[in-house]
């Protein structure tokens, strides 16, 4: 186990509704990156934050938003689901030293919560 | 911008067979290496990883990984598998902040 939590472990949402996903990182890591896995692809990065503040975004719209808190855990918040949003999404966590972002360590992974919009 | 094609997206190897996925990868930045497995209904888990130094990578459950920069390639090998290997195996290279992954490759053990 990697001491990485989410929660919950699966969701069911109809289409149009709001998510909140959670994560709390592993002990000592103060970066979290959030991936979104779709049934029979590899994950895609969505966005990582760090410092509470949101650093670097993947191709995802703005209706995919997300929060650090002090404690460094995170949320993942989705608005207006689509039935194109059912998947894994998977939180990671990690360790940025001395505010260099380029001096990440490795990102360890939390189980996921599998959500499915009807 | 960084890529990563695993080639083959599904392995059947026979149990106690040695076994390699492949992987090649793309970056125009720093390259850090990772191979990480997803075993039914759960999250990925670390198995290797490629910062730098040598180019031979050991890892969990046997596992080990070569990386090579004239091929651009990272492939992962296993002497000899088992079942308990069977599972989704993901190629993935870091670029600044995120990691890029490769579509996967199942790999299936036969008795």
């Amino acid at each position: 186990e990697t001491g990485v939590t989410q929660s919950p472990t699966h969701l069911i949402k109809t289409r149009g509704q709001q998510v909140t996903l959670r994560c709390s990182s592993q002990s000592g890591h103060n970066t979290v990156s959030w991936y979104q896995q779709a049934l029979g692809q590899g994950p895609q990065f969505i966005f990582q934050y760090y410092r509470e503040e949101e650093n670097g975004r993947g191709n995802f719209p703005p209706r995919f938003s997300g929060l650090q808190f002090p404690n460094y855990s995170s949320e993942l918040n989705v608005n207006a689901l689509e039935l194109d949003d059912s998947a894994l999404y998977l939180c990671a966590s990690s360790s940025t030293h001395s505010g260099n972002l380029d001096h990440q360590e490795t990102q360890y992974f939390g189980p996921g919560t599998r959500l499915l919009v009807l | 911008a960084q890529s990563v094609t695993q080639l083959d997206s599904q392995v059947p190897v026979f149990e106690e067979a040695p076994v390699e996925l492949r992987c090649n990868y793309s970056s125009s930045v720093s390259v850090y290496l990772f191979w990480y497995v997803q075993y039914p209904n759960q999250g990925l888990q670390l198995l290797l990883k490629y910062l730098s130094g040598s180019t031979l990578v050991k890892g969990i459950n046997g596992f080990e990984a070569e990386f090579n920069k004239s091929q651009t390639s990272f492939h992962l090998r296993k002497p000899s598998v088992h079942i308990s290997d069977t599972a989704e195996y993901f190629c993935a290279v870091r670029g600044n902040e995120k990691l890029t992954f490769g579509t996967g490759t199942r790999l299936t053990i036969i008795p």
